[in-house]
């Protein structure tokens, strides 16, 4: 399966401050998704994208979370006021005509 | 109850050995079923998808009872490269995978 790409590897930012993360998928993918990996936990989903809109949130998505795939490639996480709880892997995931997903190698954030 | 628990295990075997991770799920609709396995601060990497009928892909082997709501993968023959964590992963009827903790798998020479 073709490679997903995230970029940073590793954010540190200060709380409050916002961060984007962002994802670079196989460009003839139709469905992204976020997942958050908080560590020694579970991984956990965030939010689906399809056609350019949101098609699934968890209610760990709040008003501080949006995505948006601003130039038809890169697919972005953004956090607006980052907390301490936010640090945590976020990886990107992506399907195309099957239900698999394959996950990106992620970012990892850290908030002080 | 949890929506997906497994055993979290660590299982501690020699190389060779037949190893068995079993996992269930609370909801009776979630639509698929995978095993992903996940090193150390690594992204899931797709194991394989699990079938009803069952399934295998070499030394490993999958299995999927709905009446009981348990998934299952065995793995023969086990490498060192094997250590890992295998997540028993269920998908929802909304696309999104809910995954299980992880069961950790030690495989020592």
């Amino acid at each position: 399966e073709p490679e997903v790409t995230q970029t940073p590897s590793h954010q540190v930012t200060q709380m409050g401050q916002e961060v984007i993360l962002r994802c670079v998928p196989i460009s003839n993918h139709l469905y992204f998704y976020w997942y958050r990996q908080i560590l020694g936990q579970k991984v956990e989903f965030l939010v689906s994208f399809y056609n350019n809109e949101i098609s699934e949130k968890s209610e760990i998505f709040d008003d501080q979370f949006s995505v948006e795939r601003p130039d038809g490639s890169n697919f972005t996480l953004k956090i607006r006021s980052t907390k301490l709880e936010d640090s945590a892997m976020y990886f990107c995931a992506h399907s195309g005509d099957t239900y698999e997903q394959y996950f990106g190698p992620g970012t990892r954030l850290t908030v002080t | 109850r949890k929506e997906v628990e497994q055993d979290p295990g660590p299982f501690n075997v020699p190389e060779g050995a037949t190893v068995a991770f079993n996992c269930t799920y609370s909801n009776s609709a979630s639509q698929s079923f995978f095993w992903y396995r996940q090193d150390c601060r690594k992204e899931p990497k797709l194991l394989m998808s699990v079938y009803s009928s069952g399934n295998e892909d070499g030394r490993f082997t999958a299995q999927l009872n709905r009446a009981s709501q348990y998934i299952s993968l065995l793995i023969r023959d086990s490498k060192l490269s094997d250590s890992a964590t295998y997540l028993c992963v269920v998908m929802d009827s909304s696309y999104k995978l809910i995954f299980g903790s992880g069961t950790r798998l030690l495989v020592r020479p």
